[in-house]
């Protein structure tokens, strides 16, 4: 079946501009996360979706990101304003989420959008 | 932070078992292993998951020690697509804060011809 999907996959942008990135999740997936890698680092969580729950913002580094979640399938990243360490790949991942009490659920990731800020 | 410790890098023969280690010494009873791969490129991939029974499934098999504070991941007959980044993770269930994944540095597995 289809899994996680990213567009576009690579952005490039200059200092200022704002970007969208979207992401398509697996079909079903209650949760959507977003994570972002930069150059040889490990991943960092942004934000997290879960059904019809306020979103986890937690890990948005400044007010200049947001993200919405349509419908409960689609997502989309916004970057207002964009600096040059926004620079990185954008990954987003999704799962099914099981209860609470369960084991902790899979994500399953997209290929990334590769976000390059001029 | 996370809370595994794995060698930086590997190297094993195509068509040969791959055996990557991970020790979560501080692991606790309601934690589980989780492990992933980074293929160059690539968002991570998830391979495998155990609380303490050993795990195997279509790409791996996971040896979690009777202890907990160690696993081992075996790739059985690895190919040189398997070239990549594996990350040990540990992870709390019970606790909605479990969903965010922190991968530390990994190991890097280079799979030679």
């Amino acid at each position: 079946g289809a899994g996680v999907s990213q567009s576009p996959s690579n952005k490039v942008t200059e200092k200022g501009k704002d970007v969208e990135l979207r992401c398509d999740p697996i079909s079903g997936h209650t949760a959507l996360y977003w994570y972002r890698q930069s150059l040889g680092q490990g991943l960092e969580f942004l934000i997290y979706f879960q059904g019809n729950s306020a979103p986890d913002k937690s890990g948005l580094p400044s007010d200049r990101f947001s993200a919405e979640r349509t419908g409960g399938s689609v997502s989309t990243l916004t970057i207002q304003r964009t600096q040059q360490e926004d620079s990185a790949v954008y990954l987003c991942a999704s799962s099914p989420r099981v209860p609470s009490g369960g084991a902790p659920d899979t994500q399953y990731f997209g290929p990334g959008t590769r976000l390059t800020v001029l | 932070d996370a809370k595994t410790t794995q060698p930086p890098s590997m190297d094993c023969a195509e068509g040969r078992a791959a055996n990557l280690p991970c020790n979560h010494s501080t692991i606790s009873g309601n934690e589980y292993v989780y492990w992933y791969r980074q293929i160059h490129s690539q968002g991570p991939q998830y391979i495998i998951h155990g609380l303490k029974n050993n795990e195997t499934n279509e790409m791996a098999s996971l040896i979690i020690t009777e202890d907990r504070k160690s696993s081992t991941l075996i790739l059985p007959h690895a190919t040189l697509r398997d070239t990549a980044v594996y990350y040990c993770i540990v992870r709390e269930f019970g606790m909605d804060s479990s969903y965010k994944l922190i991968f530390g540095s990994g190991t890097r597995l280079l799979v030679r011809p």
